[in-house]
Protein backbone atom coordinates (compact mmCIF):
# COMPACT_ATOMS: atom_id res chain seq x y z
CA UNK A 1 0.00 0.00 0.00
CA UNK A 2 2.01 3.35 -0.62
CA UNK A 3 1.67 5.71 2.23
CA UNK A 4 3.32 8.44 3.81
CA UNK A 5 3.88 6.96 7.82
CA UNK A 6 5.10 9.53 10.75
CA UNK A 7 6.51 8.92 13.97
CA UNK A 8 5.97 9.43 16.73
CA UNK A 9 1.54 10.70 15.90
CA UNK A 10 1.72 12.36 19.44
CA UNK A 11 4.20 13.72 20.88
CA UNK A 12 4.58 16.01 24.62
CA UNK A 13 7.75 17.36 25.11
CA UNK A 14 9.92 19.83 27.49
CA UNK A 15 11.34 23.39 26.17
CA UNK A 16 14.74 22.61 25.15
CA UNK A 17 14.73 18.78 24.96
CA UNK A 18 16.20 18.17 20.87
CA UNK A 19 13.40 15.33 19.31
CA UNK A 20 13.18 13.60 15.65
CA UNK A 21 9.69 13.30 14.06
CA UNK A 22 10.64 11.04 11.22
CA UNK A 23 9.09 10.52 7.87
CA UNK A 24 8.99 7.57 5.21
CA UNK A 25 7.50 6.59 2.21
CA UNK A 26 7.45 3.83 0.02
CA UNK A 27 7.09 5.08 -3.52
CA UNK A 28 10.07 5.85 -4.35
CA UNK A 29 8.68 9.49 -4.42
CA UNK A 30 11.61 12.47 -5.44
CA UNK A 31 9.38 15.12 -3.61
CA UNK A 32 9.11 15.41 -0.11
CA UNK A 33 8.61 18.36 2.08
CA UNK A 34 7.02 18.95 5.80
CA UNK A 35 4.28 21.18 7.07
CA UNK A 36 3.06 22.94 9.77
CA UNK A 37 -1.40 23.36 10.92
CA UNK A 38 -2.17 25.97 12.98
CA UNK A 39 -6.00 27.49 13.88
CA UNK A 40 -6.20 30.01 11.59
CA UNK A 41 -3.57 29.80 9.63
CA UNK A 42 -3.42 26.62 7.58
CA UNK A 43 -0.88 24.81 6.07
CA UNK A 44 2.72 26.45 5.85
CA UNK A 45 5.69 24.79 4.77
CA UNK A 46 8.92 24.26 6.73
CA UNK A 47 11.44 22.97 4.69
CA UNK A 48 11.18 21.20 1.09
CA UNK A 49 13.56 17.93 -0.38
CA UNK A 50 13.78 17.59 -4.34
CA UNK A 51 15.90 14.49 -3.90
CA UNK A 52 18.67 13.34 -1.83
CA UNK A 53 20.64 15.65 -0.27
CA UNK A 54 18.68 18.40 -1.60
CA UNK A 55 16.67 20.31 0.60
CA UNK A 56 15.54 23.79 1.14
CA UNK A 57 13.47 26.34 3.07
CA UNK A 58 9.76 26.69 3.22
CA UNK A 59 7.79 29.80 4.22
CA UNK A 60 8.65 28.46 8.12
CA UNK A 61 12.25 27.06 8.53
CA UNK A 62 13.17 29.12 11.99
CA UNK A 63 14.10 26.53 14.56
CA UNK A 64 13.76 23.60 12.28
CA UNK A 65 16.01 21.18 10.82
CA UNK A 66 15.56 18.36 8.09
CA UNK A 67 17.98 16.00 6.60
CA UNK A 68 17.35 13.67 3.20
CA UNK A 69 20.03 11.14 3.20
CA UNK A 70 18.10 8.17 1.71
CA UNK A 71 15.16 9.06 -0.90
CA UNK A 72 12.32 7.27 1.41
CA UNK A 73 13.44 8.99 4.47
CA UNK A 74 12.90 13.14 5.40
CA UNK A 75 13.04 13.48 9.55
CA UNK A 76 12.34 16.55 10.84
CA UNK A 77 14.36 17.80 13.88
CA UNK A 78 13.71 20.14 16.03
CA UNK A 79 17.39 21.19 18.41
CA UNK A 80 15.76 23.15 20.64
CA UNK A 81 12.15 22.87 20.96
CA UNK A 82 9.82 25.93 21.74
CA UNK A 83 6.18 26.76 22.99
CA UNK A 84 5.52 28.24 19.46
CA UNK A 85 6.21 25.09 18.09
CA UNK A 86 3.33 23.47 19.55
CA UNK A 87 1.63 22.35 16.52
CA UNK A 88 0.34 19.99 13.92
CA UNK A 89 2.68 18.52 11.40
CA UNK A 90 2.49 16.80 8.56
CA UNK A 91 4.75 14.72 6.15
CA UNK A 92 4.12 15.04 2.25
CA UNK A 93 5.52 13.14 -1.17
CA UNK A 94 4.87 13.18 -4.44
CA UNK A 95 6.59 12.39 -7.69
CA UNK A 96 5.97 16.20 -8.50
CA UNK A 97 3.97 19.18 -7.16
CA UNK A 98 1.37 18.87 -6.27
CA UNK A 99 1.85 16.73 -2.80
CA UNK A 100 -0.53 13.99 -3.33
CA UNK A 101 0.67 12.08 -0.30
CA UNK A 102 0.35 13.55 3.00
CA UNK A 103 1.11 11.45 6.26
CA UNK A 104 -1.39 11.04 9.64
CA UNK A 105 0.20 14.28 10.93
CA UNK A 106 1.95 14.68 14.24
CA UNK A 107 0.31 15.85 16.95
CA UNK A 108 3.39 17.69 18.90
CA UNK A 109 3.17 19.92 22.37
CA UNK A 110 6.46 21.76 23.49
CA UNK A 111 5.48 22.92 27.19
CA UNK B 1 -3.79 41.00 1.63
CA UNK B 2 -3.17 37.34 2.40
CA UNK B 3 -2.07 35.48 -0.87
CA UNK B 4 -5.08 32.94 -1.00
CA UNK B 5 -8.08 33.62 0.52
CA UNK B 6 -11.33 31.24 1.11
CA UNK B 7 -14.59 32.24 3.09
CA UNK B 8 -13.89 29.83 6.37
CA UNK B 9 -17.49 29.01 6.44
CA UNK B 10 -18.89 26.88 7.61
CA UNK B 11 -21.38 26.58 4.91
CA UNK B 12 -24.29 24.33 6.30
CA UNK B 13 -26.16 22.69 3.53
CA UNK B 14 -28.92 19.69 3.14
CA UNK B 15 -28.36 16.49 1.21
CA UNK B 16 -28.61 16.96 -2.35
CA UNK B 17 -28.10 20.36 -2.46
CA UNK B 18 -25.30 22.55 -5.10
CA UNK B 19 -22.56 24.27 -3.28
CA UNK B 20 -19.85 26.04 -4.64
CA UNK B 21 -16.29 27.96 -3.05
CA UNK B 22 -14.12 30.06 -4.57
CA UNK B 23 -10.70 30.78 -3.61
CA UNK B 24 -8.81 34.09 -4.06
CA UNK B 25 -5.20 34.81 -5.13
CA UNK B 26 -3.03 37.53 -5.46
CA UNK B 27 -0.14 36.15 -7.00
CA UNK B 28 -1.42 36.97 -10.43
CA UNK B 29 2.05 34.86 -11.85
CA UNK B 30 1.07 31.88 -10.14
CA UNK B 31 0.81 28.75 -12.31
CA UNK B 32 -0.92 25.80 -10.87
CA UNK B 33 -4.31 25.00 -8.97
CA UNK B 34 -6.02 22.30 -6.80
CA UNK B 35 -8.01 21.65 -4.20
CA UNK B 36 -7.79 19.07 -1.13
CA UNK B 37 -9.84 18.21 1.27
CA UNK B 38 -9.04 17.63 5.26
CA UNK B 39 -11.13 15.44 7.16
CA UNK B 40 -11.21 16.55 11.05
CA UNK B 41 -7.46 16.08 12.78
CA UNK B 42 -6.65 14.01 9.54
CA UNK B 43 -4.19 14.78 6.78
CA UNK B 44 -5.39 16.69 3.93
CA UNK B 45 -5.61 14.55 0.53
CA UNK B 46 -5.82 15.29 -3.33
CA UNK B 47 -9.44 16.06 -4.20
CA UNK B 48 -8.09 17.53 -7.91
CA UNK B 49 -6.41 20.06 -9.83
CA UNK B 50 -7.27 23.14 -11.29
CA UNK B 51 -7.12 23.60 -15.18
CA UNK B 52 -7.69 26.51 -17.29
CA UNK B 53 -10.69 25.07 -18.84
CA UNK B 54 -12.19 23.98 -16.09
CA UNK B 55 -12.70 20.23 -15.39
CA UNK B 56 -14.78 17.88 -13.67
CA UNK B 57 -14.55 14.80 -11.81
CA UNK B 58 -17.60 13.24 -11.62
CA UNK B 59 -19.98 15.30 -9.06
CA UNK B 60 -17.19 17.97 -8.48
CA UNK B 61 -16.57 20.91 -10.88
CA UNK B 62 -13.39 23.10 -10.66
CA UNK B 63 -13.04 26.06 -12.28
CA UNK B 64 -9.67 28.97 -13.09
CA UNK B 65 -10.65 32.79 -13.78
CA UNK B 66 -6.95 34.26 -14.43
CA UNK B 67 -8.48 37.32 -14.77
CA UNK B 68 -9.91 37.82 -11.44
CA UNK B 69 -7.87 35.79 -10.24
CA UNK B 70 -9.70 33.22 -8.69
CA UNK B 71 -10.49 29.32 -8.24
CA UNK B 72 -13.99 27.74 -7.75
CA UNK B 73 -15.25 24.18 -6.80
CA UNK B 74 -18.55 23.03 -7.03
CA UNK B 75 -20.32 19.96 -5.57
CA UNK B 76 -23.24 18.88 -6.97
CA UNK B 77 -25.92 16.20 -4.89
CA UNK B 78 -24.00 16.98 -1.84
CA UNK B 79 -23.64 13.56 0.33
CA UNK B 80 -22.82 13.50 4.12
CA UNK B 81 -19.82 12.08 3.46
CA UNK B 82 -18.78 15.45 1.42
CA UNK B 83 -18.87 17.36 5.22
CA UNK B 84 -14.92 18.13 5.20
CA UNK B 85 -12.45 21.20 4.95
CA UNK B 86 -11.81 22.05 1.29
CA UNK B 87 -8.05 23.67 1.00
CA UNK B 88 -7.40 26.02 -1.14
CA UNK B 89 -3.87 25.10 -3.00
CA UNK B 90 -2.01 27.80 -4.99
CA UNK B 91 1.56 26.81 -6.67
CA UNK B 92 3.56 29.83 -7.87
CA UNK B 93 5.50 30.34 -10.60
CA UNK B 94 9.39 30.33 -11.44
CA UNK B 95 11.34 27.48 -9.53
CA UNK B 96 9.81 28.43 -5.97
CA UNK B 97 8.13 25.03 -4.86
CA UNK B 98 6.72 26.42 -1.87
CA UNK B 99 3.14 26.37 -2.76
CA UNK B 100 0.28 28.70 -0.34
CA UNK B 101 -2.52 27.10 0.84
CA UNK B 102 -5.65 28.27 1.80
CA UNK B 103 -7.17 28.58 5.23
CA UNK B 104 -9.64 26.29 4.10
CA UNK B 105 -14.07 26.54 3.77
CA UNK B 106 -15.57 23.91 6.23
CA UNK B 107 -18.42 22.32 4.18
CA UNK B 108 -21.25 20.71 6.78
CA UNK B 109 -24.08 18.49 4.71
CA UNK B 110 -26.49 17.78 6.76
CA UNK B 111 -29.79 15.53 6.46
Amino acid sequence: EAQVTQNPRYLITVTGKKLTVTCSQNMNHEYMSWYRQDPGLGLRQIYYSMNVEVTDKGDVPEGYKVSRKEKRNFPLILESPSPNQTSLYFCASSLSRPEAFFGQGTRLTVV
Amino acid sequence: RKEVEQDPGPFNVPEGATVAFNCTYSNSASQSFFWYRQDCRKEPKLLMSVYSSGNEDGRFTAQLNRASQYISLLIRDSKLSDSATYLCVVNPSGGSYIPTFGRGTSLIVHP
